[in-house]
């Protein structure tokens, strides 16, 4: 399969311990995304790199959060000190900048998500 | 400010009727549209794409309308199937490169067999 894959695919944590999510991204994608999804709600943005760049933060995303893209390639999304209020589904989307062959490149592959609990 | 709406936050429809999904923008700056189908436990799905320079754009069994006159998107998909059951996004695709794509809260779509 060479689609986005995400690990863990579950998490459950205690408040106040610190997760780490991984993201592998379509292998020729230079763009990353996270978002995070409540129940009843759409994905919200959270993140994006192009490359290993860090180009836009949500203000959603707090100090206790950090993402990082290395190498341009798999990316980490960490959170620090959980909270109750982190408990969500985490995505991971990429996508390939520009056109290819004349159709639109602009859609983005997500990957299953991370469903974190934080009890 | 910018904004993307979705009309109803639930339709319901006959397996084989037609569907027709629609989404209101307030930022006529967006150059592009995005439609993507989530069903439950999986991430969204890209479906089709719209240019903002265009009116209409076919799929299989799936057209997007775009009216920029009264800012409006549609989404019809033909022929419903129970595999059509899920939630629809239209987010705000952003400038050239999709980046900081904004959802909105989607329309669950049932399909009654």
């Amino acid at each position: 399969d060479t689609g986005v894959s995400q690990d863990p695919r579950h998490k459950i944590t205690k408040r106040g311990q610190n997760v780490t999510f991984r993201c592998d991204p379509i292998s020729e994608h230079n763009r990353l995304y996270w978002y995070r999804q409540t129940l009843g709600q759409g994905p919200e943005f959270l993140t994006y790199f192009q490359n290993e760049a860090q180009l836009e933060k949500s203000r959603l995303l707090s100090d206790r959060f950090s993402a990082e893209r290395p190498k341009g390639s798999f990316s980490t999304l960490e959170i620090q000190r959980t909270e109750q209020g982190d408990s969500a589904m985490y995505l991971c989307a990429s996508s390939l900048g520009g056109r290819t062959g004349g159709e639109f490149a602009y859609e983005q592959y997500f990957g299953p998500g991370t469903r974190l609990t934080v009890t | 400010g910018e904004s993307v709406g979705l009309h109803l936050p639930t339709l319901s429809v006959q397996e084989g009727d037609n569907s027709i999904i629609n989404c209101a923008y307030s930022n006529s700056a967006s150059d592009y549209f995005i439609w993507y189908k989530q069903e439950s436990g999986k991430g969204p799905q890209f479906i089709i794409d719209i240019r903002s320079n265009m009116d209409k754009r076919q799929g299989q069994r799936v057209t997007v309308l775009l009216n920029k006159t009264v800012k409006h998107l549609s989404l019809q998909i033909a022929a419903t199937q129970p595999g059509d059951s899920a939630v629809y996004f239209c987010p705000r695709g952003g400038l050239k490169g999709g980046f900081k794509t904004i959802f909105g809260a989607g329309t669950r779509l049932f399909v009654k067999a």
